[in-house]
């Protein structure tokens, strides 16, 4: 059953904590991205990859990173230095047409 | 710079009643377009999409969207909504010229509610 899966699904960090947040797809597709959803505004690209071992930042990429080590896995970290981390993460892989995991909320506490 | 509107932040309708949500596009050139759902806590579902041909396009769930190039929209209709329909709807654009997921733009999301 093919398909993107993020986990973990609620995930709490303490300040100046670094979090990663998992992103597996097995749709054997090149390209992924994350990004990020705040109430009330669209989704924001953080970082998409295009191909292994190469990706590029999006518009908000600072205080987060990304690796991409296997065509199937886009992990990202939530640094500490991400001012204002509290947000709904969401993965998605694709060309033109993505598809979406089912998202990570993670909440600084 | 391109940009996505979506005029109404939150809709309220009764169900069984029609239903259109508003998008419109600034680019210069005709993009490719989508409309896609989101439940709570959850991730995106593509509802339908317009790359060319037939301006009337007809999505899942008994969605359908038409594209008009002279007010640059693609206007998301569903005749009859079902209280399942609740959830929150992006447009969203990207340039043929580069066709990547890369450029694309969303819309802020319209919120809607129905009503039993």
């Amino acid at each position: 059953d093919g398909g993107i899966t993020q986990s973990p699904k609620y995930l709490f960090r303490k300040e100046g904590q670094n979090v990663t947040l998992s992103c597996e797809q097995n749709l054997n597709h090149d390209a992924m991205y994350w990004y990020r959803q705040d109430p009330g505004q669209g989704l924001r690209l953080i970082y998409y990859s295009q191909i292994v071992n190469d990706f590029q930042k999006g518009d908000i990429a600072e205080g987060y990173s990304v690796s991409r080590e296997k065509k199937e896995s886009f992990p990202l970290t939530v640094t500490s230095a991400q001012k204002n981390p509290t947000a709904f993460y969401l993965c998605a892989t694709g060309a033109n047409v993505l598809t979406f995991g089912a998202g990570s909320r993670l909440t600084v506490l | 710079a391109q940009s996505v509107t979506q005029p109404d932040i939150h809709i309220t309708v009764s169900e069984g009643a029609s239903l259109e949500l508003r998008c419109n596009y600034s680019y210069g050139a005709t993009p490719y377009l989508f409309w896609y759902v989101q439940s709570p806590g959850q991730g995106l579902q593509l509802l339908l999409k317009y790359f060319s041909g037939d301006t009337l396009v007809q999505g899942i769930k008994g969605f359908e969207a038409e594209f008009k190039r002279s007010q640059s929209s693609f206007n998301l209709r569903k005749p009859s909504v079902h209280w399942s329909d609740a959830a929150e709807y992006f447009c969203a654009v990207v340039p043929i010229s580069s066709g990547s997921a890369r450029q694309l733009t969303f819309g802020s999301g319209t919120q809607l509610t129905v009503l039993p």
